[in-house]
């Protein structure tokens, strides 16, 4: 199985900021990575697939980058509805495997 | 617009099956997977397998093989999944998810909340 690595587990942050969470695979995964965003008691939302191809009506200070093994995903000037959990999930082999979350915090 | 409708919330003593339900519409149910994943109170999100609605072909992860049971009802558009042999560490919110060109997920269903305690 392909381990999804995350970092950091949790981030604090202000209104305003830019934030960047890290997304390392165990193997190269050919850009076939996907970020979600996920608020307490719900379903995940998908923001980018693709490693950053951004989602319809998902707001353009979400961007998503990488190659390989390491992706990134940069949210520029946060606003409040975007402090939540973020995960990635590699879909280049089965099992499809996600990252362990990144909790973005209020600061 | 695509919606997954889930099963509602269930509870189980260790050792029996569950089944959840998933309902899908707003689209043509057999052109895309159903898939479903699992999260654990306060953990991450993990993928049990999927079921090819076109012809009924399911995939699984390693950790599942043998436990559990996906199939589908192309008449209702709904997909079922049953766990079976069950221990307080299937407790969790099992969500249905269907995928696009690729296997990511752009559409969940609500989620059922499964409580497997004695």
């Amino acid at each position: 199985d392909i381990q999804m690595t995350q970092s950091p587990s949790s981030l604090s942050a202000a209104v305003g900021d830019r934030v960047t969470i890290t997304c390392r695979a165990s193997q190269a995964i050919s850009n076939s990575l996907a970020w979600y965003q996920q608020n307490p008691g719900r379903a995940p939302k998908l923001l980018l697939s693709a490693a950053s191809r951004l989602e319809g009506g998902v707001p353009s200070r979400f961007s998503g980058s990488g190659s390989g093994t390491d992706y990134t995903l940069t949210i520029n000037s946060l606003q409040p509805e975007d402090f939540a959990t973020y995960y990635c999930q590699q879909y280049f082999t089965t099992p499809r495997t996600f990252g362990q979350g990144t909790k973005l915090e209020i600061k | 617009q695509v919606q997954l409708v889930q099963s509602g919330v269930e509870v189980r003593k260790p050792g029996a099956s569950v089944k959840v339900s998933c309902q899908a519409s707003g689209y043509t149910f057999t052109d895309y997977n159903i898939h479903w994943l699992r999260q654990a109170p306060g953990q991450g999100l993990e993928w049990l397998g999927r079921i090819k609605t076109k012809n009924g072909g399911t995939n699984f992860a390693q950790k599942f093989r043998g436990r559990v049971i996906m199939t589908r009802d192309t008449s209702n558009s709904t997909v079922f999944m049953e766990l079976s042999s069950l221990t307080s560490d299937d407790t969790a919110i099992y969500f249905c998810a269907r995928d696009k060109d690729a296997e990511y997920f752009p559409y969940w269903g609500q989620g059922a909340r499964v409580t497997v305690s004695s």
